[in-house]
């Protein structure tokens, strides 16, 4: 398989300010990541593709304002939700993929708590 | 966009018994994954099945892409099995597109 790690494992903030998360491809190179978000006793869902050298595709509801997403090279894509409340607290998770049509691989995943 | 509904949503069982996970999906897929995930949300990947049949251990899966459905198969289930079962798909739109999940079955193994 491969290895995606994220950073940090969970974090805790006050409402307003920003958090930025990390996404790696340890083993491999990813022109694509991708962002979801979980909220307790629900699925995974899209948030947005993150391209490496050009901007995040953002799916339907989600702002991009709000989470700004930075794919800066080939093994590192970042997540920033600014200005964050309450209502942000979730568990976000990162995937990648070796390339193209191929099985993807998840990060540990970060839990947000805004407080 | 693509459908993904799984079954059953809970599933309790004693420890040795055997389950069947189903999947089904509304559209052609590129991608199909099970997931694991643990109970720190980490998700461990089971399966890359498409198509066909693999077989890991306890763990098998089954995935008839014509009919679009895919089960999971758990034999001589442990408490460690417990945990939520996602099955996810990537539709054959072209290109390496994010996956879509189904909201998963959640498994409970006692002892």
């Amino acid at each position: 398989g491969a290895v995606v790690s994220q950073h940090p494992s969970w974090v805790i903030c006050k409402s307003g300010t920003s958090v930025k998360i990390e996404c790696r491809s340890l083993d491999f190179q990813a022109t694509t990541m991708f962002w979801y978000r979980q909220f307790p006793k629900q699925s995974l869902m899209l948030m947005a593709t993150s391209n490496e050298g050009s901007k995040a595709t953002y799916e339907q509801g989600v702002e991009k304002d709000k989470f700004l997403i930075n794919h800066a090279s080939l093994t590192l894509s970042t997540l920033t939700v600014t200005s964050a409340h309450p209502e942000d607290s979730s568990f976000y998770i990162c995937s990648a993929r070796r390339g193209g049509i191929s099985e993807a691989f998840f990060g540990q995943g970060t839990r947000l708590t805004v407080v | 966009g693509i459908q993904v509904e799984q079954s059953p949503p809970d599933l309790i069982l004693q420890e040795g018994a055997n389950s069947t996970l189903r999947c089904n999906f509304s559209d052609s897929v590129n991608n199909l994954q099970w997931f694991h995930q643990n109970p720190w949300g980490q998700l461990i990947n089971l399966f890359y099945i498409p198509s066909g049949t693999k077989q890991n251990g306890r763990l098998s899966a089954t995935t008839v892409a014509t009919e679009r459905y895919s089960l999971l198969y758990i034999s001589s289930s442990q408490t460690t099995d417990s945990g939520v079962y996602f099955c996810a798909v990537d539709g054959s739109g072209g290109g390496a597109d994010g996956l879509t999940f189904g909201k998963g079955t959640h498994l409970i193994i006692q002892p």
